[in-house]
């Protein structure tokens, strides 16, 4: 079936830069995304959402951008902190009347201080 | 802490043991869902529940396993005749019902099998 990926399983950059997480999606009925940080031993934990007639929002340091001519969606977190190292994962709702979301395998931020 | 609680935490058994995890959702939130998790993947769905009803399940749900929701409040995932390939991580989320998506999830259950 249909499922989200990401481009990079592992981002490394510096404290105090921004950082970009990429997602690709490929079903273009999904009219939900989601971006969800997991720390480990942890369960995944809520940091934005989107819905599909928005092409951006924002959060505190957070922005997700959303790209429906090219099925694609970003995380970027300004003025990145080691607190932010984590494992990230996008999901959707694939619409259709269906409650669950659909996860990718996630991209692993490393903060260096 | 109000927040989706899971028990146990770890869990190790033998192949062939019978296994069973506890889920207490948001006390208002009526949708309830379990999700398996392994090592360096994203959470995939199991199953989900509004209220006591069991409204969808995955093909990863096979008939060794069994969730329940007796009263519409906690929840139960039972593994019959474990199997190595069992052992991950199981999440289970809640949401408040009309249509809202986003999920709050528990810390999991770690399962391991021998």
């Amino acid at each position: 079936g249909e499922s989200v990926g990401l481009h990079l399983p592992t981002l490394s950059v510096q404290e105090g830069d921004n950082s970009i997480i990429n997602c690709a999606y490929s079903n273009s009925a999904s009219d939900y995304f989601i971006w969800y940080k997991q720390e480990s031993g942890k369960g995944p934990q809520f940091i934005i959402d989107i819905r599909s007639n928005m092409d951006k929002r924002q959060g505190q340091r957070v922005t997700v951008l959303l790209n429906k001519t090219v099925k694609h969606l970003s995380l970027q977190i300004a003025a990145t902190q080691p607190g932010d190292s984590a494992v990230y994962f996008c999901a959707e709702n694939e619409g259709a009347g269906r409650r669950a979301l659909t996860f990718g395998s996630g991209t692993r931020l490393q903060v260096q201080p | 802490d109000t927040g989706v609680s899971q028990n146990p935490r770890h869990k190790i058994t033998k192949r062939g043991q019978n296994v069973t995890f506890r889920c207490d959702p948001i006390s208002e939130h009526n949708r309830l869902y379990w999700y398996r998790q392994t090592l360096g993947q994203g959470p995939e769905f199991l199953t989900y529940f509004q209220n006591e009803a069991q409204l969808e399940k995955s093909r990863l749900l096979s008939d060794r396993f069994s969730a329940e929701r007796p009263k519409g409040s906690f929840s139960t995932l039972e593994i019959q005749r474990t199997e190595q390939g069992d052992s991950a991580m199981y999440l289970c989320a809640s949401t408040e019902d009309g249509g809202r998506e986003k999920l709050f999830f528990g810390s999991g259950t770690q399962l391991s099998v021998l």
